[in-house]
Protein backbone atom coordinates (compact mmCIF):
# COMPACT_ATOMS: atom_id res chain seq x y z
CA UNK A 1 0.00 0.00 0.00
CA UNK A 2 0.98 3.55 -0.56
CA UNK A 3 2.00 5.92 1.72
CA UNK A 4 3.57 9.58 2.84
CA UNK A 5 5.06 10.76 5.46
CA UNK A 6 5.29 14.29 6.06
CA UNK A 7 7.15 14.12 9.62
CA UNK A 8 6.56 17.87 10.68
CA UNK A 9 3.24 18.77 12.00
CA UNK A 10 4.76 22.44 13.05
CA UNK A 11 7.57 24.43 11.16
CA UNK A 12 8.27 27.87 11.56
CA UNK A 13 10.64 30.05 9.56
CA UNK A 14 11.54 33.67 9.47
CA UNK A 15 10.74 35.95 6.62
CA UNK A 16 13.99 35.49 4.10
CA UNK A 17 15.00 32.95 5.78
CA UNK A 18 15.35 29.38 3.47
CA UNK A 19 12.74 26.22 4.13
CA UNK A 20 12.80 22.84 2.94
CA UNK A 21 9.34 20.63 4.14
CA UNK A 22 10.19 16.95 4.21
CA UNK A 23 8.49 13.73 2.48
CA UNK A 24 8.92 10.43 2.94
CA UNK A 25 6.57 8.28 0.97
CA UNK A 26 6.28 4.09 0.34
CA UNK A 27 5.23 2.89 -3.06
CA UNK A 28 5.38 -0.14 -4.87
CA UNK A 29 6.22 1.14 -8.33
CA UNK A 30 7.76 4.41 -9.60
CA UNK A 31 5.90 7.27 -7.91
CA UNK A 32 4.55 10.14 -9.18
CA UNK A 33 5.39 13.21 -6.65
CA UNK A 34 3.34 16.02 -6.49
CA UNK A 35 3.65 19.28 -3.58
CA UNK A 36 0.17 21.19 -2.95
CA UNK A 37 -0.66 24.26 -0.53
CA UNK A 38 -3.27 24.91 0.92
CA UNK A 39 -4.07 28.78 2.69
CA UNK A 40 -6.85 28.68 5.40
CA UNK A 41 -10.34 28.73 3.56
CA UNK A 42 -8.97 27.72 0.26
CA UNK A 43 -8.23 24.36 -1.87
CA UNK A 44 -5.31 23.02 -2.29
CA UNK A 45 -3.00 24.66 -5.63
CA UNK A 46 -0.55 22.20 -6.87
CA UNK A 47 2.67 23.72 -6.41
CA UNK A 48 4.62 20.84 -8.36
CA UNK A 49 4.73 17.79 -9.50
CA UNK A 50 7.60 14.96 -10.00
CA UNK A 51 6.58 12.27 -12.82
CA UNK A 52 10.22 11.25 -14.66
CA UNK A 53 13.81 12.91 -15.78
CA UNK A 54 15.20 15.28 -13.77
CA UNK A 55 15.31 14.52 -10.02
CA UNK A 56 15.48 18.76 -9.39
CA UNK A 57 11.92 20.21 -10.55
CA UNK A 58 10.73 23.42 -10.10
CA UNK A 59 7.34 24.76 -9.20
CA UNK A 60 5.53 27.94 -8.87
CA UNK A 61 6.44 30.72 -6.60
CA UNK A 62 9.28 30.13 -6.16
CA UNK A 63 9.20 26.46 -4.76
CA UNK A 64 11.28 23.20 -6.20
CA UNK A 65 11.68 19.99 -4.73
CA UNK A 66 14.04 17.28 -5.18
CA UNK A 67 13.45 13.26 -5.78
CA UNK A 68 15.64 11.15 -4.14
CA UNK A 69 15.11 7.31 -5.14
CA UNK A 70 17.34 5.90 -2.91
CA UNK A 71 15.89 8.03 0.13
CA UNK A 72 12.17 7.79 -1.04
CA UNK A 73 11.89 11.46 -0.33
CA UNK A 74 10.94 14.37 -2.48
CA UNK A 75 11.60 17.12 0.14
CA UNK A 76 10.35 20.61 -1.18
CA UNK A 77 12.73 23.98 -0.67
CA UNK A 78 12.32 27.39 -1.32
CA UNK A 79 15.48 29.84 -0.88
CA UNK A 80 13.68 32.69 0.93
CA UNK A 81 10.35 32.41 2.52
CA UNK A 82 8.09 35.22 1.97
CA UNK A 83 5.37 35.79 4.97
CA UNK A 84 2.70 34.72 1.98
CA UNK A 85 3.95 31.42 1.96
CA UNK A 86 2.59 31.09 5.47
CA UNK A 87 0.11 28.08 4.35
CA UNK A 88 -0.59 24.02 4.87
CA UNK A 89 1.53 22.28 2.43
CA UNK A 90 1.04 18.42 1.55
CA UNK A 91 2.54 15.67 -0.08
CA UNK A 92 1.06 13.41 -2.44
CA UNK A 93 2.17 10.40 -3.96
CA UNK A 94 -0.03 8.48 -6.75
CA UNK A 95 0.39 7.04 -10.33
CA UNK A 96 -1.29 7.28 -13.75
CA UNK A 97 -3.75 4.73 -12.52
CA UNK A 98 -4.14 5.16 -9.15
CA UNK A 99 -6.03 7.64 -6.77
CA UNK A 100 -3.46 9.89 -4.66
CA UNK A 101 -2.24 9.68 -1.25
CA UNK A 102 -1.56 12.73 0.49
CA UNK A 103 0.35 12.97 3.73
CA UNK A 104 -1.45 14.54 7.01
CA UNK A 105 0.51 18.54 5.88
CA UNK A 106 2.75 20.52 7.37
CA UNK A 107 2.02 23.86 8.85
CA UNK A 108 4.36 26.46 7.83
CA UNK A 109 4.65 29.79 10.32
CA UNK A 110 6.65 32.44 8.66
CA UNK A 111 7.91 34.68 11.88
CA UNK A 112 8.73 38.64 11.12
CA UNK B 1 -8.90 29.71 -16.62
CA UNK B 2 -10.05 26.38 -16.06
CA UNK B 3 -11.20 25.49 -12.65
CA UNK B 4 -13.05 22.92 -10.67
CA UNK B 5 -16.30 24.77 -9.27
CA UNK B 6 -18.28 23.62 -6.20
CA UNK B 7 -21.18 24.61 -4.69
CA UNK B 8 -22.38 25.77 -2.13
CA UNK B 9 -19.20 27.06 -0.44
CA UNK B 10 -20.86 26.72 2.81
CA UNK B 11 -23.44 24.56 4.34
CA UNK B 12 -25.21 24.80 7.66
CA UNK B 13 -28.16 22.14 8.31
CA UNK B 14 -29.37 20.66 10.85
CA UNK B 15 -28.84 16.88 12.22
CA UNK B 16 -31.41 14.26 9.61
CA UNK B 17 -31.59 16.60 6.97
CA UNK B 18 -30.19 15.94 3.14
CA UNK B 19 -26.96 17.76 2.09
CA UNK B 20 -26.43 17.76 -1.64
CA UNK B 21 -22.78 18.84 -2.56
CA UNK B 22 -22.16 19.52 -6.23
CA UNK B 23 -19.07 19.91 -8.72
CA UNK B 24 -18.23 20.98 -11.67
CA UNK B 25 -15.23 19.37 -13.35
CA UNK B 26 -12.71 20.97 -15.52
CA UNK B 27 -14.10 20.88 -19.06
CA UNK B 28 -12.20 17.60 -20.59
CA UNK B 29 -11.05 15.86 -17.01
CA UNK B 30 -12.65 12.54 -16.87
CA UNK B 31 -11.71 11.73 -13.58
CA UNK B 32 -13.31 13.25 -10.97
CA UNK B 33 -12.46 12.82 -6.71
CA UNK B 34 -14.68 13.21 -3.85
CA UNK B 35 -12.34 13.88 -0.77
CA UNK B 36 -13.15 15.03 2.93
CA UNK B 37 -10.93 17.35 5.28
CA UNK B 38 -11.24 17.26 9.00
CA UNK B 39 -8.45 18.46 11.65
CA UNK B 40 -8.17 14.54 13.08
CA UNK B 41 -8.17 12.96 9.67
CA UNK B 42 -6.35 14.63 7.38
CA UNK B 43 -7.61 14.31 3.60
CA UNK B 44 -9.49 11.20 2.91
CA UNK B 45 -10.65 10.22 -0.42
CA UNK B 46 -14.28 9.24 -0.22
CA UNK B 47 -15.12 7.97 -3.79
CA UNK B 48 -13.85 8.67 -7.18
CA UNK B 49 -14.83 8.15 -11.07
CA UNK B 50 -13.26 7.41 -14.15
CA UNK B 51 -15.47 8.00 -17.51
CA UNK B 52 -18.59 8.97 -15.21
CA UNK B 53 -18.22 5.15 -13.63
CA UNK B 54 -17.80 4.99 -9.85
CA UNK B 55 -14.16 2.45 -9.53
CA UNK B 56 -13.76 3.13 -5.92
CA UNK B 57 -16.15 4.50 -2.79
CA UNK B 58 -14.82 2.42 -0.05
CA UNK B 59 -13.87 5.40 1.80
CA UNK B 60 -17.37 6.42 1.81
CA UNK B 61 -19.98 5.24 4.71
CA UNK B 62 -22.81 3.46 1.86
CA UNK B 63 -25.39 3.69 4.39
CA UNK B 64 -25.55 7.34 4.28
CA UNK B 65 -23.68 8.45 1.91
CA UNK B 66 -23.66 8.18 -2.04
CA UNK B 67 -21.95 9.92 -4.98
CA UNK B 68 -22.92 9.65 -8.36
CA UNK B 69 -21.48 11.83 -11.92
CA UNK B 70 -25.21 12.19 -13.89
CA UNK B 71 -23.54 13.93 -16.40
CA UNK B 72 -19.45 14.81 -17.55
CA UNK B 73 -20.07 18.23 -16.56
CA UNK B 74 -21.19 16.90 -12.83
CA UNK B 75 -20.39 15.50 -9.66
CA UNK B 76 -22.86 15.04 -6.25
CA UNK B 77 -22.07 14.52 -3.01
CA UNK B 78 -25.09 13.31 -0.84
CA UNK B 79 -25.45 12.95 2.74
CA UNK B 80 -28.70 11.40 4.28
CA UNK B 81 -29.10 11.60 6.95
CA UNK B 82 -26.68 14.21 7.96
CA UNK B 83 -25.39 13.76 11.33
CA UNK B 84 -23.06 15.95 13.36
CA UNK B 85 -20.13 13.45 12.65
CA UNK B 86 -20.14 14.80 8.97
CA UNK B 87 -19.22 17.99 9.22
CA UNK B 88 -15.88 18.83 8.08
CA UNK B 89 -14.58 20.13 4.28
CA UNK B 90 -15.52 18.15 1.31
CA UNK B 91 -13.35 18.46 -1.79
CA UNK B 92 -14.19 17.80 -5.57
CA UNK B 93 -10.75 17.10 -7.50
CA UNK B 94 -11.06 16.40 -11.23
CA UNK B 95 -7.65 15.17 -13.69
CA UNK B 96 -5.13 12.72 -13.14
CA UNK B 97 -2.57 11.97 -12.47
CA UNK B 98 -2.33 15.44 -11.20
CA UNK B 99 -5.50 16.19 -9.56
CA UNK B 100 -6.90 19.92 -9.43
CA UNK B 101 -9.47 20.89 -6.15
CA UNK B 102 -12.25 23.02 -6.10
CA UNK B 103 -12.38 25.54 -3.35
CA UNK B 104 -14.54 23.03 -1.32
CA UNK B 105 -17.90 23.17 0.81
CA UNK B 106 -17.53 23.88 4.52
CA UNK B 107 -20.41 21.72 6.14
CA UNK B 108 -21.36 22.05 9.38
CA UNK B 109 -24.49 20.20 10.91
CA UNK B 110 -26.17 21.09 14.12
Amino acid sequence: AQSVTQPDIHITVSEGASLELRCNYSYGATPYLFWYVQSPGQGLQLLLKYFSGDTLVQGIKGFEAEFKRSQSSFNLRKPSVHWSDAAEYFCAVGSGYSTLTFGKGTMLLVSP
Amino acid sequence: DARVTQTPRHKVTEMGQEVTMRCQPILGHNTVFWYRQTMMQGLELLAYFRNRAPLDDSGMPKDRFSAEMPDATLATLKIQPSEPRDSAVYFCASGSPEAFFGQGTRLTVV
